[in-house]
């Protein structure tokens, strides 16, 4: 049974920092990996998605890498912005069904 | 604009009572979805729908009935409501069925938030 799990829970970090969120999943026979971002209130917004194939995606200051052997990804935030606050979810594709982690509470300081 | 959209945004209703959810996609998938996110925001696939046919239907009170009256469109109908169904009803949708592989990016709608009084 595929479980995903997401580190840390909560980070808060100030403006202009580098970082990594943590996605592992246990069960590596997977179609895709998804990273969305959620705003309080709102809908999931996709970022990014690798593919089983692939080992990272690049979209502006994102970029989310992909080990299926160790069942792992992470996600990279370049330069984080006060606009970067959010939950950051990951989601694993695999069998017949999509399994998301509890999230990443992302908090930005100016 | 190309999204998914659902409707309503807020459901407010009494224990006991019947409410549908209604879900559109005009990004020409084949692929819908409906998920679950509870009270701890974490997000739980309920049913998945290809082509207008039923793929997933994950452990859920058969009080929930999807329907799906052609590709664009997978409404949730729920009977009976529980308190325990509060929560916020995603709807979902991607360009084809999730064991198919390829590039199989899913998009969400906005929510649909249930409380059950």
């Amino acid at each position: 049974k595929q479980e995903v799990t997401q580190i840390p829970a909560a980070l808060s970090v100030p403006e202009g920092e580098n970082l990594v969120l943590n996605c592992s999943f246990t069960d590596s026979a997977i179609y895709n990996l998804q990273w969305f971002r959620q705003d309080p209130g709102k809908g999931l917004t996709s970022l990014l998605l690798i593919q089983s194939s692939q080992r990272e995606q690049t979209s502006g200051r994102l970029n989310a890498s992909l080990d299926k052997s160790s069942g792992r990804s992470t996600l990279y935030i370049a330069a984080s912005q006060p606009g970067d606050s959010a939950t950051y979810l990951c989601a694993v594709t695999g069998g017949f069904k999509t399994i998301f982690g509890a999230g990443t509470r992302l908090f930005v300081k100016a | 604009d190309t999204a998914v959209s659902q409707t309503p945004k807020y459901l407010v209703t009494q224990m006991g009572n019947d409410k549908s959810i209604k879900c559109e996609q005009n990004l020409g998938h084949d692929t819908m979805y409906w998920y679950k996110q509870d009270s701890k925001k974490f997000l739980k696939i309920m049913f998945s729908y290809n082509n207008k046919e039923l793929i997933i239907n994950e452990t859920v009170p058969n009080r929930f009935s999807p329907k799906s009256p052609d590709k664009a469109h997978l409404n949730l109908h729920i009977n009976s409501l529980e308190l325990g169904d509060s929560a916020v009803y995603f709807c979902a949708s991607g360009p084809r069925e999730l064991t198919s592989g390829g590039y199989n990016e899913q998009f969400f709608g906005p929510g649909t938030r249930l409380t059950v009084l």
